[in-house]
């Protein structure tokens, strides 16, 4: 399996720009989970779709950030516009009860998308 | 509130054992894992705790105390590559998204 894709790696961007980052979860996985990390804050999830379906957004910051899954193998998190605070590496990552060797909700990671805003 | 803390950092000397440790408050609990996550990548799985009690895995164990709301993941024999953030995160129950700590970075010395 080639495991969580996410697109692109890096992206450097000015500020009001609006930023696209692409994910592609493993097949068969139900789960989807949005993170960004900082030094400052850590692991921060933003949002989550089960089956598709948005079902904790309670993490994304403000109106700027907008999340979509619109079939079961890929996902969007949108910013626009763009701001030098947003700069932090974001997370992808998928799960399916069970997966794993048998540890419920084992979430796989993506490689990261490393975003700059300046 | 859900609470996840653990100690930032950690220096062990290659070969030794070191013990890093976390304790959480959290709404539910459906289960405690610990990741690993080098410099610049994702983090990946290492351990998964649901019952009171220590899960070995190799060189690596995980310990855990529900009425206490305490575990910690051991690593033993230690090695340079071992050099990493270790995460602590709780899946509180009512989901399947897990919340996590802060990290603890451990530095291996030769």
């Amino acid at each position: 399996d080639a495991g969580v894709i996410q697109s692109p790696r890096h992206e450097v961007t000015e500020m009001g720009q609006e930023v696209t980052l692409r994910c592609k979860p493993i097949s068969g996985h139900n789960s989807l989970f949005w993170y960004r990390q900082t030094m400052m804050r850590g692991l921060e999830l933003l949002i989550y779709f089960n089956n598709n379906v948005p079902i904790d957004d309670s993490g994304m910051p403000e109106d700027r950030f907008s999340a979509k899954m619109p079939n079961a193998s890929f996902s969007t998190l949108k910013i626009q516009p763009s701001e030098p605070r947003d700069s932090a590496v974001y997370f992808c990552a998928s799960s399916s009860p069970g997966s794993g060797g048998g540890s419920s909700y084992e979430q796989y990671f993506g490689p990261g998308t490393r975003l700059t805003v300046t | 509130g859900q609470n996840i803390d653990q100690p930032t950092e950690m220096t062990a000397t290659e070969g030794a054992i070191v013990q890093i440790n976390c304790t959480y408050q959290t709404s539910g609990f459906n289960g405690l894992f610990w990741y690993q996550q080098h410099a610049g990548e994702a983090p990946t799985f290492l351990s998964y705790n649901v019952l009171d009690g220590l899960e070995e895995k190799g060189r690596f164990s995980s310990f855990l105390s529900r009425s206490k709301g305490y575990s910690y993941l051991l690593l033993k024999e230690l090695q340079m590559k071992d050099s990493a953030s270790y995460l602590c995160a709780v899946n509180n129950g009512a989901t399947n998204k897990l919340i996590f700590g802060t990290g603890t970075l451990l530095a291996v010395q030769p």
